[in-house]
């Protein structure tokens, strides 16, 4: 089971650009990256996924490097309301898949 | 997008006392759901994964007796907290895998917020 890493905590305005990296270096072949979101008191949100390069929604893009071994999840101009805990998870999202959470990201966006 | 609740949304009990969290896929069918509890500015610690029609399998650590899951059908999953004590105060979560969708089909109930007196 690939382990994650990620800051403990990370600080932004309001408007500017966040990005939030995530280490998975013993990441496997058949391992998705998953961005999820999580407010006080609530379950957790997914947010993006992605296998390699980059993926973009709505919400975010995920861009994933060559090898792997890392991911960097990029918010575009933060509101308020972005402000939350932010969990990467790595696994092969197929039946055997226990996910598992790391400390996640907490990331507070300032006025 | 898939939906999951749990109800109910909170719940205060006596110690002592049995508490039963029911999780639902509202618009899908899950074989298999999990069981999360979340401590106070803690991440989410896995308990127990449920597979509909057959025994939990519970995580190092949890106790099976304590903790009793039931996932008798496939949009459906129950925890039973018996004999709740104070340090089983926790907020609850369970998320549910549909099998049918790709990859990102992991959804997350909203938890349930247990208080023991």
């Amino acid at each position: 089971l690939a382990k994650t890493t990620q800051p403990i905590s990370m600080d932004s305005y309001e408007g500017q650009e966040v990005n939030i990296t995530c280490s998975h270096n013993n990441i496997a072949t058949n391992d998705y990256i998953t961005w999820y979101q999580q407010f006080p008191s609530q379950g957790p949100r997914f947010i993006i996924q992605g296998y390699k390069t980059k993926v973009t929604n709505e919400v975010a893009s995920l861009f994933i490097p060559a090898d792997r071994k890392s991911s960097t999840l990029s918010l575009p101009r933060v509101s308020l309301s972005d402000t939350a805990v932010y969990y990467c998870l790595v696994g092969d999202m197929g039946g055997s898949y226990i996910p598992t959470f790391g400390r996640g990201t907490s990331l507070i966006v300032h006025p | 997008g898939a939906v999951v609740s749990q109800h109910p949304s909170w719940v205060i009990c006596k110690s002592g006392t049995s508490v039963k969290i029911e999780c639902r896929s509202l618009d899908f069918q899950a074989t298999t759901m999990f069981w999360y509890r979340q401590f106070p500015k803690q991440s989410l610690m896995l308990m127990a994964t449920s597979n509909e029609g057959s025994k939990a399998t519970y995580e190092q650590g949890v106790e099976k007796d304590k903790f009793l899951i039931n996932h008798a059908s496939l949009t459906l999953s129950t925890l039973t907290v018996t004999s709740a004590h104070p340090e089983d105060s926790s907020f609850y979560i369970c998320s549910a895998r549909d099998l049918a969708g790709g990859p990102d089909t992991q959804y997350f109930g909203p938890g349930t917020r247990l208080t023991v007196l």
